[in-house]
């Protein structure tokens, strides 16, 4: 089924670990982006990658990178994971509705991430 | 900048009532988007519905609508005819039509009550 989706679903690290999280998209999209989830923040850019070959800073960006590895795939590394990093991930990528031409987001299906 | 406020942080409704979540937003873009999304226990963000800021006409979706208040900011959505699957996070957002960015509101979880 077209989409987009993140692996892994779950994680528990340690402090000081590293991860990446991946995330992939079958849609053809050139935008994808990488959000956090808290509670009562509602959903937070970390990073976007406008096209294959750029990335910019979300509202978020401290304590991660990440690679537009090819069109399809926009991976979140944790370099030293953080117990303020615990929170939910979520892999979008952004299409223009050919009808009324607004832009909209397809978001996988999340991925929980436990620092302790 | 944008900023999106959902004051809500439940909301709760009987079967087959109407109910409304509000959001209010500030953006200094002159055209914009805003949109609805739901997050059942899954995960998945699902688009329910989405206005285009320059449009004056309410935009609907079968049982959902908008009440769209442009000089006031304020973008709520109205659930008619609540069924149990509409139980979920619902989070209000608003893009600017030239960036990139998409920002949301802390989200308001609604009950539906058989």
């Amino acid at each position: 089924n077209a989409g987009v989706t993140q692996t892994p679903k779950f994680q528990v690290l340690k402090t000081g670990q590293s991860m990446t999280l991946q995330c992939a998209q079958d849609m053809n999209h050139n935008s994808m982006y990488w959000y956090r989830q808290d509670p009562g923040m509602g959903l937070r850019l970390i990073y976007y990658s406008a096209s294959e070959g750029t990335t910019d800073k979300g509202e978020v960006p401290n304590g991660y990178n990440v690679s537009r590895l090819n069109k399809r795939e926009f991976s979140l590394r944790l370099e030293s994971a953080a117990p303020s990093q615990t929170s939910v991930y979520f892999c979008a990528s952004r299409s223009r509705d050919r009808w009324s031409g607004a832009n909209v987001l397809t978001f996988g299906a999340g991925s929980r991430l436990t620092v302790l | 900048a944008q900023t999106v406020t959902q004051s809500q942080p439940e909301m709760s409704v009987q079967e087959a009532e109407t109910v409304t979540l509000s959001c209010t937003y500030d953006t200094s873009e002159s055209d914009y988007y805003l949109f609805w999304y739901k997050q059942p226990p899954s995960r998945q963000m699902i688009l329910v519905i989405r206005q285009e800021a320059y449009k004056q006409q309410n935009a609907t979706e079968n049982r959902f609508s908008v009440n769209f208040q442009k000089a006031a900011k304020s973008f709520s959505l109205k659930i008619s005819d609540s069924q149990l699957g509409d139980a979920a996070m619902y989070f209000c957002a608003c893009r600017n039509n030239a960036g990139n960015m998409l920002t949301f509101g802390g989200g308001t979880r609604l009950m539906v009550k058989p």
